[in-house]
């Protein structure tokens, strides 16, 4: 089974500059979520989406962060304008159904905001 | 969800047995408890989960006293490779709630 892809894997910006990370998820699965890890720091959840729909951005920064799920699939994630504190892993995680045994994350990308 | 407190980091060697506690006094009837498992640049892995007394896969044991105010996550014989962050999450993964994770047990494994 594959597993969920991201890219890029690194990213360097300026700061007020705009960035967009890409997702896919594992196949099949409906649910995806996108968590922000800085340095030091466990993974904090940003987005939720079932199927194409956002079921929970309650800790997501929507002035300058969105999102979206076209199709139900793929997923985009996007910063506009970036500042330094948002340096950090940014983790895809897709989900068959609920119960906490189920989430694979991918790899991530790590974002240098200069 | 419950609130989990564990260790900030361990030490341990290579062949050693490696034991994290996690506190979770505040569990729910309906929680199980659950570890994930993160290496560096690398998204967390599922590891164990369990409601109660003990769970034991390739991997882990998962060791869940009575009262279910705590669980100790057992890596037997631990590798260079052990070295990683282990998250302990409390939860019954009903649609609607998420993984939240703490700040995790940080195991360095040395030679």
């Amino acid at each position: 089974e594959a597993g969920v892809a991201q890219s890029p894997r690194y990213k360097i910006i300026e700061k007020r500059q705009s960035v967009a990370f890409w997702c896919n998820p594992i196949s099949g699965h409906a649910t995806l979520y996108w968590y922000q890890q800085i340095l030091g720091q466990g993974p904090k959840l940003l987005i939720q989406f079932q199927n194409n729909g956002v079921v929970d951005d309650s800790q997501l920064p929507k002035d300058r962060f969105s999102a979206e799920r076209l199709k139900g699939v793929d997923s985009t994630l996007k910063i506009q304008p970036a500042k330094l504190e948002d340096s950090a892993v940014y983790l895809c995680a897709s989900s068959l159904d609920t119960g906490f045994k189920g989430y694979t994350f991918g790899s991530g990308t790590r974002l240098t905001v200069v | 969800l419950a609130k989990t407190t564990q260790p900030i980091s361990m030490d341990s060697y290579e062949g050693q047995e490696v034991n994290i506690t996690c506190s979770h006094n505040n569990i729910a009837t309906n929680d199980y408890i659950t570890w994930y498992q993160q290496f560096p640049s690398q998204g967390p892995r599922f590891i164990i989960q369990g409601y109660k007394t003990k769970v034991t896969n390739e991997v882990a044991s998962l060791f869940i006293p009575a009262d279910r105010k705590s669980s100790t996550l057992s890596l037997p014989r631990v590798s260079l490779s052990d070295t990683a962050v282990y998250y302990c999450l409390v939860g019954d993964g009903a649609a609607g709630n998420k993984l939240t994770f703490g700040g995790g047990t940080r195991v360095l494994v040395k030679p």
